[in-house]
């Protein structure tokens, strides 16, 4: 299984949205609403902030949304603050028993 | 609070075998609801999960390093571990233990370790 294609960096100002995309196949990505994203800031252990496509963990803010189109989904981050700037990894299971990660986005606060 | 806590050898020679602890506290390691996995990242790089293990033994691996991987559990330490063999320096990477929310939610990693740093170089 190959990883799954994000776009290497996004940006965006202070209250803006910025939007990641992440392709898979029709293995992992469009075959199971599975899709989880994790933000991770430098020297620190990714979070959780994103489960099943579209669900928020409890304390992540509505500020982050998720969704999902075929082989590809997304993350929306919408009115950016500062401490969104971070890498965001996406994640999917991809059948027997197996997960497959994101190549990683870094999303820059301008 | 559950807390994940990895430990082990930060430098391993090739050929060699790289081998991690992951010690729970704060929950229970033989909880039915859970599995307890290994990601690592190569510095500058992305996640690639490595494996999950049941309390009862039951572990899955992710194919590209299932022939090089033993994951392992001891419910009586609340512990779990990672052994990879004939390591390279493409296995360099910051390991980390988490749990994995597989039984009741799939591909749900909420709890992780602060990651370990093993470098592979003679």
């Amino acid at each position: 299984q190959s990883a799954l294609t994000q776009p290497p960096s996004a940006s965006g100002s202070p209250g803006q949205s910025v939007t990641i995309s992440c392709t898979g196949t029709s293995s992992d990505v469009g075959g199971y609403n599975y899709v989880s994203w994790y933000q991770q800031h430098p020297g620190k252990a990714p979070k959780l902030i994103i489960y099943e496509v579209s669900k928020r963990p409890s304390g992540v803010p509505d500020r982050f949304s998720g969704s999902k189109s075929g082989n590809t989904a997304s993350l929306t981050v919408s009115g950016l603050q500062a401490e969104d700037e971070a890498d965001y990894y996406c994640s999917s299971y991809a059948g027997s028993n197996n997960y497959v990660f994101g190549t990683g986005t870094k999303v820059t606060v301008l | 609070q559950l807390q994940l806590q990895e430990s082990g050898p930060g430098l391993v020679k090739p050929s060699e075998t790289l081998s991690l602890t992951c010690t729970v506290s704060g929950g229970s390691i033989s909880s039915s609801s859970y599995y307890w996995g290994w990601i690592r990242q190569p510095p500058g790089k992305g996640l690639e999960w490595i494996g999950s293990i049941y309390y009862s033994g039951s572990a899955y691996y992710t194919p590209s390093l299932k022939s090089r991987v033993t994951i392992s559990v001891d419910t009586s330490k609340n512990q779990f571990s990672l052994k990879l063999s004939s390591v390279t320096a493409a296995d360099t990477a910051v390991y980390y233990c988490a749990r994995d929310d597989r039984v009741h939610n799939w591909n749900v990693f909420e709890y992780w370790g602060q990651g370990t740093l093993v470098t592979v170089s003679s």
